[in-house]
């Protein structure tokens, strides 16, 4: 299994430009998240999603959209770049039953830098 | 809404000593609970996690947590600090299946963990 994978590792955008951070999971996990982390403020939760066609605002949600389309994909989308939106970003995923989570698993991070 | 306070940004313990990560939830009823690790340039791996079942929870590393939901506390601890330890930890809460929050991660601000020679 590949787990969370996101695309790509680096990315220098202008300021104004648009772009889609990629992340697909291979473990048909219900749940998927994206956050950004900022030094000096943990992790942020922007966008979520609990299952295909779902999705929810998370704490920072302002400038980035999500779709959720299928169970495996959930891309982020930078509408109008800003340097406030330098940041490394990571994509997560995880299920849910009667017995408990399974625990968020993450992928290895987007370095955004907005120039 | 859900939160979470880590206490202390920074802990410094000598190789050897007893390792204590504070955190503490908001939450109107008992959430799930999660301590996530960090190490420089990577990304984040799960220590350990409350979700049901026996509220004194065994992780990886050596670590150990304990819900306690009279204090709303689930704080992280290790007998023996080793020098590989030495990261930022994170502590996390997420709703119960069921719940509004089901499915929503929300994190600490995270505390360094300096382990000394």
């Amino acid at each position: 299994n590949a787990g969370v994978t996101q695309t790509p590792k680096f990315q220098v955008l202008k300021t104004g430009q648009s772009m889609t951070l990629q992340c697909a999971q291979d473990m048909n996990h219900e749940y998927m998240s994206w956050y950004r982390q900022d030094p000096g403020m943990g992790l942020r939760l922007i966008h979520y999603s609990v299952g295909a066609g779902i999705t929810d605002q998370g704490e920072v949600p302002n400038g980035y959209n999500v779709s959720r389309s299928t169970t495996e994909d959930f891309p982020l989308r930078l509408l109008s770049a800003a340097p406030s939106q330098t940041s490394v970003y990571f994509c997560a995923s995880s299920y849910t039953s009667g017995t408990g989570s399974s625990g968020y698993t993450f992928g290895s991070g987007t370095r955004l830098t907005v120039v | 809404a859900q939160s979470v306070t880590q206490l202390g940004s920074h802990v410094s313990v000598s190789e050897g000593a007893l390792v204590l990560l504070r955190c503490n939830y908001s939450s109107s009823v008992p959430p799930y609970l999660f301590w996530y690790v960090q190490y420089p340039n990577q990304g984040l791996q799960l220590l350990l996690k409350y979700t049901t079942g026996a509220t004194l929870v065994k992780g990886i590393n050596g670590f150990e947590a304990e819900f306690k939901k009279s204090e709303t506390s689930f704080h992280l601890t290790k007998p023996s600090a080793h020098m590989s330890d030495a990261a930022e930890y994170f502590c996390a809460v997420s709703g119960r299946l069921g719940s509004s929050n089901t499915g929503k991660l929300i994190f600490g601000q995270g505390t360094t963990l300096q382990v000394k020679p």
